[in-house]
């Protein structure tokens, strides 16, 4: 049973580019969020996708956007990237958007803006 | 901002030892979950504990929350070098849907 798959592992971007992040939720699941997380700090939620949607976001600027598929991938969007947005992104995935739901993190992938 | 805050931030034990670790939150959760991390992985599910429940155990792991102290501890028993990693709690706010707030974690090491 695959867990929570992502990709690109590593990649290096230039300021002012953009980006997109893949991610595959763990089988049987509906439900992908994001996560940004800094060096040496907690992740922090950026959106959750259910049933297509964009269903809750955290405080992100609209340079982060996303899109999920009829098959529940996901892929995380970021536009005129800043040095600042370096940081490993992390995919989630559970079943539902329901409170109580074990979510399965991947493995990341981490972002170096240059 | 963090919704929850771990203590200590770094903690170095031998192993063998049992280690504990703390999270402080603010505003009223619908449960709580422990992840860890080792460096620069992802993070790995540990235990949930629901806001209804006051401890949970999970093999060598102990959980306790205290809704009245808005706190939540992570016990490691006889703890081994493979337990070396980051600790994080991650609280569900009500009325959020399953959006999770981490604190900045423990650093946790442990010596052979």
């Amino acid at each position: 049973d695959a867990g929570v798959t992502q990709s690109p592992t590593h990649l290096i971007k230039t300021r002012g580019q953009q980006v997109t992040l893949r991610c595959s939720p763990k089988s049987g699941h509906d439900t992908v969020s994001w996560y940004q997380q800094a060096l040496g700090q907690g992740p922090q939620f950026i959106f959750q996708y259910y049933e297509e949607e964009e269903r809750q976001r955290g405080n992100f600027p609209d340079r982060f956007s996303g899109h999920q598929f009829p098959n529940y991938s996901s892929e995380l969007n970021v536009n005129a990237l800043l040095l600042g947005d370096s940081a490993l992104y992390l995919c989630a995935s559970s079943l539902a958007a329901v409170s109580g739901n074990t979510i399965y993190f991947g493995e990341g992938s981490w972002l170096t803006v240059v | 901002s963090q919704q929850g805050e771990e203590d200590p931030q770094a903690l170095s034990i031998q192993e063998g030892e049992n280690a504990t670790m703390n999270c402080s939150y603010k505003t009223s959760i619908n449960n709580l979950q422990w992840y860890r991390q080792n460096s620069g992985r992802g993070l790995v599910h540990l235990i949930l504990i629901r806001s209804n429940e006051r401890e949970k155990h999970s093999g060598r792991l102990r959980v306790t929350l205290d809704t009245s102290k808005k706190s939540s501890s992570l016990l490691i028993t006889a703890s081994r070098a493979a337990d070396t990693a980051s600790y994080f709690c991650a609280t569900d706010l009500r009325f959020t849907g399953n959006q999770f707030y981490f604190g900045t974690g423990t650093s946790l090491t442990v010596i052979p």
